[in-house]
């Protein structure tokens, strides 16, 4: 069974730059996710699908982050314009739909920003 | 905010068990727990996950105490590689918009 695909693995764009990540999820997967880790933090949520609705985007800075999931399939993640701050790798995560017994998300290996 | 309390680092001697512990005194009756690890350069992977009864897998035992405010995370015989980040979380069970937060983890480090 294939993984969570993302692109591009690495970028280093200057600040005010834009930059866009793409992630393929595992095929079936009604949910998918966009996390964003700081060196040394734990994976913070930005947004959350479920198929192609947004169920939870309270932690994207919307003024200069967006995503979308057309088809409810795969997704891009686009920053404009970028800042220092936004350095980070950023996860891509996908899950079969919910119920007692399943709750396990599959990420990928992340695309890694660095904003000079 | 995560709703979990870890140590942020532990050793553990390769070929011992590795008993990693987490606290989560304000757990809900609905509120699974579940644990992740996070291996160098790499995304998370789910190790395991339970509601009340202790849970075993391929991977790891996961122990709850019955009062649900606490639990432990068994790696019977650690080998190098299980040297991670492991986060403990705590998670409603529904169907479809609940989110998984993570909170800072424990560095685990196995010597050889």
């Amino acid at each position: 069974e294939a993984g969570v695909a993302q692109s591009p693995r690495y970028k280093i764009i200057e600040k005010r730059q834009s930059v866009a990540f793409w992630c393929n999820p595992i095929s079936g997967h009604a949910t998918l996710y966009w996390y964003q880790q700081i060196l040394g933090q734990g994976p913070k949520l930005l947004i959350q699908f479920q198929n192609n609705g947004v169920v939870d985007d309270s932690q994207l800075p919307k003024d200069r982050f967006s995503a979308e999931r057309l088809k409810g399939v795969d997704s891009t993640l686009k920053i404009q314009p970028a800042k220092l701050e936004d350095s980070a790798v950023y996860l891509c995560a996908s899950e079969q739909s919910r119920g007692p017994d399943t709750g396990e998300l599959f990420f990928g290996e992340g695309s890694r920003l660095t904003v000079l | 905010d995560a709703k979990t309390t870890q140590p942020p680092s532990m050793d553990c001697a390769e070929g011992r068990a590795a008993n990693l512990p987490c606290n989560h005194s304000t757990i809900s009756g609905n509120e699974y727990v579940y644990w992740y690890r996070q291996i160098h350069s790499q995304g998370p992977q789910y190790i395991i996950h339970g509601l009340k009864n202790n849970e075993t897998n391929e991977m790891a035992s996961l122990i709850i105490t019955e009062d649900r405010k606490s639990s432990t995370l068994i790696l019977p015989h650690a080998t190098l590689r299980d040297t991670a980040v492991y986060y403990c979380i705590v998670r409603v069970q529904n169907f479809g918009n609940e989110k998984l937060t993570f909170g800072t983890g424990t560095r685990l480090t196995i010597i050889p």
